[in-house]
């Protein structure tokens, strides 16, 4: 079974710090995906990362794909509480024809103002 | 608005009767997915579609079944619904395999 592995499971902080959050796995993949999905809704994308080593910036949010495409972060700078839901990681691994996506438990983020 | 509608929203079952979940996209994508949502698991896929009748079990397939008649409708259906199936039910849409997912507002389903 090809595993994504977010790290952590849960995180709380205040308004204006920096974090990091993590994806990882033992399987190479095709590409990555990030999403941040809030109460009562279902999951939307911020990201997709494709070359190994790739970084993307979008406004705080800064997404790296590892070098040999098995692992990602997300890194918010100035953490504001609008940044506050569930962030997922996804992907299709390398070879498989469906490109079905294998999903991540998610990093639950708080931000407190 | 990535135009997934799934109906009902919320629904409370008995154990052991059928219940039908729907989920309509009005932006002509080719592949829809159900996922069901549940603490610690992440999305886990039920079935998936890749065009009308042609449909495929995922990983957590057992106990449940799909159609889609047509390219806009994808029905999952729980046979016989069990405690078991307690979750959050989400559909998913992608124009083309390596796009992004569009997902429905999900619907939660109690089985009692």
């Amino acid at each position: 079974t090809q595993l994504l592995e977010q790290s952590p499971q849960f995180l709380s902080i205040q308004e204006g710090e920096n974090l990091t959050v993590y994806c990882n796995s033992s399987s190479v993949f095709s590409s990555l995906q990030w999403y941040r999905q809030e109460p009562g809704e279902g999951p939307v994308l911020l990201v997709t990362v494709v070359t190994g080593g790739e970084v993307k910036k979008l406004k705080r949010l800064t997404f790296q794909f590892g070098d040999a495409r098995k692992d990602s972060s997300l890194h918010i700078t100035a953490a504001q509480p609008g940044d506050t839901g569930l962030y997922l990681c996804a992907g299709p691994p390398q070879g498989d024809s469906n490109y079905q996506l294998i999903w991540g438990a998610g990093t639950k983020l708080i931000i407190k103002p | 608005d990535a135009g997934i509608t799934q109906s009902p929203r919320h629904k409370v079952t008995e154990t052991g009767t059928p219940v039908t979940l729907r989920c309509h996209q009005t932006e002509n994508h080719r592949y829809m997915y159900w996922y069901r949502q549940d603490p610690g698991h992440g999305l886990r896929l039920i079935h998936y579609s890749y065009g009308v009748k042609d449909t495929d079990k995922g990983e957590v397939s057992d106990g449940y079944s799909v159609s889609r008649s047509k390219t806009e409708d994808f029905l999952l259906t729980l046979e016989s619904a069990t405690s078991s199936q307690t979750s959050v039910y989400f559909c998913a849409a992608r124009l083309q395999q390596l796009t992004e997912a569009f997902f429905g507002q999900g619907t939660r389903l109690t089985v009692v």
